[in-house]
């Protein structure tokens, strides 16, 4: 595996379930990232974890909640969402410090809540 | 961070370069330009960066205006594989600090490349 996979690709939930969304970077970076991208909307940043330790939550509402175990993983569970929480959920990973290192993102969970 | 303006959408003939536009004329001085892609059902990818000078690797060109009020994303020989959304983002050096990830994607540019 390289780069940085995410999984599962695609997930339907009803708004009382729980479910969790995996991202795992292969590349050794230190820094991970949670991003939503809602249709017809521009990327938005959701969380920042940089060495394990979350630097940015860009309000987002509690019913989302991200776990960075090490610098390899990262997991954005979810519980009683709402359906405009339908989106395209992306991972992304850094290296902070490298002089400009380019967030490297995985191909998404595409969520849908019914 | 400074914000950009891109064309909703854009042209390309395969085989042709595709030069694709940006205006960011609230740019700081020490803001860089970013350009990223999305391939439909994909992440988005990194393509090229600058601060002042034109740059260029294997993917892309970057120029950039002496004023730094605007850039162009130069794709020399254009393919099938390029029709994508480009996104143009101006933002600070990624490699710390507060404003590292913190890049503030637009709508930017569909890109489309026909036979």
């Amino acid at each position: 595996e390289t780069g940085v996979t995410q999984t599962p690709r695609h997930l339907v939930m009803g708004m009382t379930n729980k479910k969790s969304l995996k991202c795992e970077q292969h590349l050794g970076h230190n820094a991970m990232y949670w991003y939503k991208q809602s249709a017809k909307k521009p990327l938005e940043l959701m969380f920042v974890y940089n060495f394990k330790e979350q630097t940015e939550n860009n309000s987002v509402p509690s019913r989302f909640s991200p776990e960075c175990p090490n610098s390899s993983h990262l997991f954005l569970h979810l519980h009683t969402l709402q359906p405009e929480d339908s989106a395209l959920y992306l991972c992304a990973s850094s290296q902070v410090g490298a002089f400009n290192s380019p967030l490297h993102f995985g191909n998404g969970t595409r969520l849908t809540v019914t | 961070d400074a914000k950009t303006t891109q064309p909703t959408s854009m042209d390309c003939a395969e085989g042709r370069a595709a030069n694709l536009p940006c205006n960011h004329s609230t740019i700081s001085g020490n803001e860089y330009v970013y350009w990223y892609r999305q391939i439909h059902s994909q992440g988005p990818q990194y393509i090229i960066h600058g601060l002042k000078n034109n740059e260029t690797n294997e993917m892309a060109s970057l120029i950039i205006t002496e004023d730094r009020k605007s850039s162009t994303l130069i794709l020399p020989h254009a393919t099938l594989r390029d029709t994508a959304v480009y996104y143009c983002i101006v933002g600070f050096s990624q490699a710390g600090g507060t404003s590292y990830g913190k890049l503030t994607f637009g709508q930017g540019t569909i890109l489309t490349v026909h036979p």
